[in-house]
């Protein structure tokens, strides 16, 4: 059964340290999305990727977070540097666009990231 | 912009009671409506869908139909388990066949099922 793959499971750190989290998108999917959940705000969109380009990031704080996709099998969220409020389960789900349909999204498991 | 309602719980239920979450929306054209689910320390799964007006998407026994009219898409079972108890999310996309596919989710519904 494919599924999208999150590393770490957790992770926890202190304020300022440079924070990377990785995921493996379903293979064949093209799209890939970032989301960040806590109580307070919910499902938030941070980013998502299209065939590798990004396709939009407003949701994301320029100044400390960085989205890339270094190739079709990979994509990270780094944080430089973190802050106590980045403390949250963060989200990534991949899906295939286009055509006559979309598929439905896949969710990775998170990673639950508390800075301290 | 697009946005969805859902109802606030958390919800308290006893095993084989009905459960119905209200979920509504606002949105520009016809969109895609979803039903996700969020099991304790899983990310969410895709419970069922409709596309467009007048679907009904259903999946392990919980319904939703695409009410146009109420922009409406509220989530029922009738008959809960234990094993239904999770956080459940409303979210619209926009419509099949859209170049886009973003997700916008609503808050949330935590369903709490007791023996």
């Amino acid at each position: 059964d494919a599924r999208v793959t999150q590393t770490p499971r957790h992770k926890v750190t202190e304020m300022g340290q440079e924070v990377t989290m990785r995921c493996q998108p379903i293979l064949g999917h093209n799209t890939v999305f970032w989301y960040r959940q806590t109580m307070m705000q919910g499902l938030e969109l941070l980013a998502y990727f299209r065939n590798r380009a990004p396709l939009d990031d407003s949701g994301m704080p320029k100044d400390r977070f960085s989205a890339e996709m270094p190739d079709a099998t990979l994509a990270t969220l780094k944080i430089q540097p973190s802050e106590p409020r980045d403390s949250a389960v963060y989200f990534c789900a991949s899906g295939l666009v286009g055509g006559l349909g979309n598929s439905p999204l896949h969710f990775g498991n998170g990673t639950r990231l508390t800075v301290t | 912009g697009d946005s969805v309602t859902q109802m606030e719980g958390p919800v308290t239920l006893s095993e084989e009671a009905f459960l119905t979450i209200n979920c509504t929306y606002t949105a520009t054209g016809y969109p895609s409506l979803f039903w996700y689910v969020q099991y304790p320390g899983e990310g969410l799964q895709l419970l069922l869908k409709a596309t467009k007006a007048d679907d009904k998407g259903s999946n392990k026994g919980f319904e939703a139909t695409y009410r146009k009219e109420t922009t409406s898409f509220h989530l029922e079972k009738g008959s809960v388990q234990v094993s239904d108890s999770a956080v459940y999310f409303c979210a619209l996309s926009d419509p099949v066949g859209s170049n886009d596919y973003k997700l916008s989710f609503g808050a949330g519904t935590t369903v709490t099922v007791r023996a």
